[in-house]
């Protein structure tokens, strides 16, 4: 079956400082991968659509210069929490769709705690 | 703007039962739409899709779909306490990229 990977599963930062998230598909190829948000008790909020060699498509209301997506080949899409506040603390959750396909497969998660 | 509703339960079954989970959706244009199970602190994992009008089975569940009214169901035979977890219902939109909009989520409680 479809694998997606996310590392690290865990990051604990201080306030300020930036973190780097990594989206791989490990046994297909993904033109496009997307990036969630779940706070606690709460359903997936879609941050933005990650495009391999274009620009990323972000959702109403998220900061484009905050939450930096670069999908820089058909296997990886990273996301950086740039200068990070913890209200950013959330469990952040990729998805890659196989490029043929339609469906999505989900990476572990995320959970990203901003001291 | 798009939506999925879905009651966010908990829906409380005994082993053994008939668990059924329902979604609306608004957008009339959709036509794939998916049933992921989300375990708590874990991210969802993809349980079956539809996209044809009717029912598609595999294994213990059923998804149904009615594009007329708009809704689409899942239906868990002989539930097990393994399958206490909440369901997304997920509608892909009409347009590009394929987006997914989730619902909220139902809450499904197997007690023994």
């Amino acid at each position: 079956g479809a694998v997606v990977s996310q590392h690290p599963s865990r990051v604990i930062c201080k306030s300020g400082t930036s973190v780097k998230i990594e989206c791989r598909s490990l046994d297909f190829q993904a033109t496009t991968m997307f990036w969630y948000r779940q706070f606690p008790k709460q359903s997936l909020m879609l941050m933005a659509t990650s495009n391999e060699g274009s620009k990323a498509t972000y959702e109403q209301g998220v900061e484009k210069d905050k939450f930096l997506i670069n999908h820089a080949s058909l296997t990886l899409s990273t996301l950086t929490v740039t200068s990070a506040h913890p209200e950013d603390s959330s469990f952040y959750i990729c998805s890659a769709r196989e490029t043929s396909l339609v469906t999505q497969y989900f990476g572990p998660g995320t959970r990203l705690l901003v001291l | 703007q798009k939506e999925v509703e879905q009651n966010s339960g908990p829906l409380s079954v005994p082993e053994g039962a008939i668990a059924s989970l329902n979604c609306t959706y608004s957008d009339r244009g959709s036509q794939s739409f998916f049933w992921y199970r989300q375990y708590s602190g874990k991210s969802p994992e993809l349980i079956m899709f539809i996209y044809s009008n009717g029912d598609k089975e595999d294994g213990r569940f059923t998804a149904q779909l009615n594009k007329a009214s708009q809704y689409v169901s899942l239906l868990i035979r002989d539930s097990q306490p393994s399958d206490s977890a909440t369901y997304l219902c997920a509608v892909r939109v009409s347009g590009g990229y394929n987006k997914l909009i989730f619902g909220a989520g139902t809450r499904l409680a197997v007690h023994p």
